[in-house]
């Protein structure tokens, strides 16, 4: 199995919801990325968990706070977001470096 | 700070030619660059990689160099074919580390 599988596909919620996005692999994989990506621009690195551990984190707001519940498993739950905050999100996961990114779908959020 | 450059925001070619794709970084050179592929609504894919004493990589039509003196890695497709129409992505990666910053990527457009 060498799929990212990311739900829901797309997400449209207020400014004062709460939500959830979900990625899964079973591919072994210790670390898990998620990206935001704006129309017509490259992804942009947002968080990176390594064993479980938060690793990276690109100065990102709060109202963006991931989880890592197992080696499996990435959440990044969503709170009080702006208009600005609509994008494609992507997961990905990999092996502890130098690895290729596995990268899900993504989930298409617009914010309203 | 780092700066990663693609040598056009877009690029036509007609079938069957070589498309060359560029990818500058400045400053010090990375431990490995990687190539993905995006197709629109779509996580990016993963293509080749190539590590820093490496001059060159091959995967069937797809070719990878890297020429750390200019700063730069070129990226091939021969015989291209429309199916190969997609963005293409370059991400130079440091130290082995997860922080995976993308270029700003080409779209490509092969054309019948």
């Amino acid at each position: 199995d060498t799929e990212v599988t990311q739900t829901p596909k797309h997400l449209v919620m207020g400014m004062t919801n709460k939500k959830s996005l979900k990625c899964e692999q079973h591919m072994g994989h210790r670390a898990m990325y998620w990206y935001k990506q704006k129309a017509k621009k490259p992804p942009e690195l947002m968080f990176v968990y390594s064993y479980e551990k938060l690793s990276i984190n690109e100065s990102v707001p709060s109202r963006f706070s991931p989880e890592c519940p197992n080696s499996s498993l990435l959440n990044l739950h969503l709170h009080a977001l702006q208009p600005e905050d609509s994008a494609l999100y992507l997961c990905a996961s990999s092996q502890p470096g130098p690895a290729k990114l596995f990268f899900g779908s993504g989930t298409q959020l617009s914010v309203l | 700070s780092q700066k990663i450059e693609q040598n056009s925001e877009a690029l036509n070619i007609q079938e069957g030619k070589t498309a060359t794709l560029t990818c500058n970084y400045t400053n010090y050179s990375p431990a490995y660059l990687q190539w993905y592929r995006q197709d629109p609504g779509r996580g990016p894919v993963f293509l080749l990689l190539i590590r820093e004493n490496e001059k060159e990589k091959r995967k069937e039509r797809l070719k990878v160099t890297f020429d750390t003196t200019l700063k730069q890695s070129l990226f091939h497709i021969t015989a291209s074919q429309p199916a190969d129409s997609a963005t293409y992505l370059c991400a130079p990666t440091y130290n082995y580390g997860q922080n995976f910053v993308f270029g700003p990527g080409t779209r490509l457009s092969v054309l019948p």
